[in-house]
């Protein structure tokens, strides 16, 4: 069956601008996980979705990250006023249940804030 | 404190070595751990959770010591394929976000 699917794949944008990355979870699964990757670095949790709705958001840096998932499946991650530091591999992983022992990662969107 | 440590290596070993890593952990109530290999450029994809009692799974053994708050990985007859980075990681408050070593590199050589 179909895996996490993440567009763009590649995404290179300048300092300011705004960027959305998109996040297609496996079908049925109810939860659905952002993490951020810099180079050298293990994945950072972000922002977890229990359906539509926002479980814990702890892990977003700022007010310029913000996530929905407005009909409980697709989710697209929302940056704003984008700087360098932000430059990283954004992460989604989707599991079947409540509990997140088994996340499935998608294939990540390469973020490049020049 | 990082809440999970690992060395980040590399290590270099000629295939068929037997290579062990570890990792330690701050949080003491954490409660389940695993494994994750993430090969370059690929996303991280699960190796094996680690139990209490330890587990094997062919050439791979996960080992788990709650008093010393530490999780090991050993590899027997390394092959070429085993070439990636190994992260440690448990799921953190709440049961549903992994918290990720920065992880450790394994290059195996002919």
């Amino acid at each position: 069956g179909a895996g996490v699917s993440q567009t763009p794949s590649n995404k290179v944008t300048e300092k300011g601008k705004y960027v959305e990355l998109r996040c297609d979870p496996i079908s049925g699964h109810t939860a659905l996980y952002w993490y951020r990757q810099s180079l050298g670095q293990g994945p950072e949790f972000l922002i977890y979705f229990q359906g539509t709705g926002a479980a814990d958001d702890s892990g977003l840096p700022n007010d310029r990250f913000f996530a929905v998932r407005p009909e409980g499946s697709v989710s697209t991650l929302k940056i704003q006023r984008t700087e360098r530091g932000d430059s990283a591999v954004y992460l989604c992983a989707s599991s079947p249940g409540t509990r997140g022992e088994t996340q499935y990662f998608g294939p990540g969107t390469r973020l490049l804030v020049l | 404190r990082k809440e999970v440590e690992q060395d980040p290596g590399p290590f270099n070993v000629p295939e068929g070595a037997t290579v062990a890593f570890n990792c330690t952990y701050s949080n003491s109530a954490s409660q389940s751990f695993f494994w994750y290999r993430q090969d370059c450029r690929k996303e991280p994809k699960l190796l094996m959770s680690v139990y209490s009692s330890g587990n094997e799974d062919g050439r791979f053994t996960a080992q788990l010591n709650r008093a010393s708050q530490y999780i090991s990985l050993l590899i027997r007859d390394s092959k070429l394929s085993d070439s990636a980075t190994y992260l440690c990681v448990f799921l953190g408050g709440g049961y549903n976000k992994l918290i990720f070593g920065a992880g450790t590199r394994l290059a195996v050589h002919p």
